[in-house]
This record gives C-alpha cells, sequence and structure tokens, in this order.
C-alpha cells in the first residue's frame, strides 16, 4: 500500500546551523508534497507544500526539494532558531475519487531540537 | 483564518462506553478528516468524508465510525472504546477548489482522549 518513509526520527543541530529532513513515497501517482510543523501541544501547521510539477520551492529559511524519479522529497532548515524546535511530518498525497479528495499519507515525524 | 474546532482538548472514558468526538469548521470546507497520532506512528487516517452523508473508510477505521449530517460538522465515534484506542484524535477540513486539486489540510487543536 502507499507508505511515506522520513528520516531521522530525531535531529539535534546548534543555532545558526542547517536541518535537513527527507521522506520518501512509494506511490508513483503522488503529486502534492506538504510539510507541517507541530510544536508541543499544538495542532500541526502547514509550513510550506510542493507540487509535483515543481522540483524545488524557497519560503524565506524554508526550503523543499522533490525528486520525482527517486520519489524523495527534503525539507531544508537554514540559520535555525531555537523556535524552531518541533515536530515535522511530512505527508504526500494521491488524489481520489476523480481528484475530489486528496487522501494524505503522514511519515511518522522528526523531533527536532535546536540548541541555543 | 480558518478555524477547525474540536469540542474537547481533554477526555477520560471507561472501556465499553460510546464516544462521540465532534469537529466543527467555519469555512465551507467541503472534505473533512479524523486522524489518530501515535508516538512514532505519526498520523494515520481513520476516516474522510468528501461530503455531507459521504464518508470514507482512512487506514484504520476498525472501531469507529463517522457521522456527516451538516457540512460544518463531522462526527468520530467509538462505539465500544477499548484502552487501545487511548490516543491523540486530530480533525482536519479543506476546500476543494477544482478537480483534482491539492490544497493544505487545516487542522484542529487534537482531542487526548484517555480509556481507562
Amino acid at each position: 500500500g502507499e507508505n511515506v518513509e522520513q528520516h531521522p526520527s530525531t535531529l539535534s543541530v546548534q543555532e545558526g546551523d542547517s536541518a535537513v529532513i527527507k521522506c520518501t513515497y512509494s506511490d508513483s501517482a503522488s503529486n502534492y508534497f506538504p510539510w507541517y510543523k507541530q510544536e508541543l501541544g499544538k495542532r500541526p501547521q502547514l509550513i510550506i507544500d510542493i507540487r509535483s510539477n515543481v522540483g524545488e520551492k524557497k519560503d524565506q529559511r524554508i526550503a523543499v526539494t522533490l525528486n520525482k524519479t527517486a520519489k524523495h522529497f527534503s525539507l531544508h532548515i537554514t540559520e535555525t532558531q531555537p523556535e524552531d524546535s518541533a515536530v515535522y511530518f511530512c505527508a504526500a498525497s494521491t488524489p481520489r475519487y476523480g481528484g475530489a479528495t486528496n487522501k494524505l499519507i503522514f511519515g511518522t515525524g522528526t523531533l527536532l531540537a535546536v540548541q541555543p | 483564518d480558518v478555524k477547525v474546532t474540536q469540542s474537547s482538548r481533554y477526555l477520560v472514558k471507561r472501556t465499553g462506553e460510546k464516544v462521540f468526538l465532534e469537529c466543527v469548521q467555519d469555512m465551507d470546507h467541503e472534505n473533512m478528516f479524523w486522524y489518530r497520532q501515535d508516538p512514532g506512528l505519526g498520523l494515520r487516517l481513520i476516516y474522510f468524508s468528501y461530503d455531507v452523508k459521504m464518508k470514507e473508510k482512512g487506514d484504520i477505521p476498525e472501531g469507529y465510525s463517522v457521522s456527516r449530517e451538516k457540512k460544518e460538522r463531522f462526527s468520530l465515534i467509538l462505539e465500544s472504546a477499548s484502552t487501545n484506542q487511548t490516543s491523540m484524535y486530530l480533525c482536519a477540513s479543506i476546500y476543494v477548489t477544482g478537480r483534482n486539486s491539492n490544497q493544505p489540510q487545516h487542522f484542529g487543536d487534537g482531542t487526548r482522549l484517555s480509556i481507562l
């Protein structure tokens, strides 16, 4: 069945360093790849997303890259800050029911700790 | 701003009870979802609905049912609660802007359910 693998499960970096989280998906029909950030006790919130017709997308310190051939995508955070500490989830979406519903398959999450 | 409201942040119930978790969104979204979140397992889809009175099983529907009588409200029902259903439950919704479109899901704050 559809599957998304996410690595690493935990990541500790020093403030100012870069952080990279990688995900691999199994369904070649997947065409939408959002990343969510979940701070402790809070709801997951979208931080960036990418569609299959684009190879890279940036938003300030955050970037996502997509390699459709290899079926993997990555989140890059530069100049990390303590407030970046959270759990990050990747997800892959495959259109179903004529495209009326996007069913997201989530990775298992990465706990990022940014040390001051 | 999209608001997805879950009726309870914390809930404690007993084994065998019938449990109702309520979710309301105020943005006229067509699609709504129920996930459970467990450490190391990420978010797993229980059920989703793409229209009033329409529902589809997700990846782990066993032991659950859902109800969508009105567009804004999507209820998750534990028919006979068991201890292995102790978890964080997250509701999400999405506005479908067109055929085969992918838009980010908006999450509620979650309900932490404990079954004793």
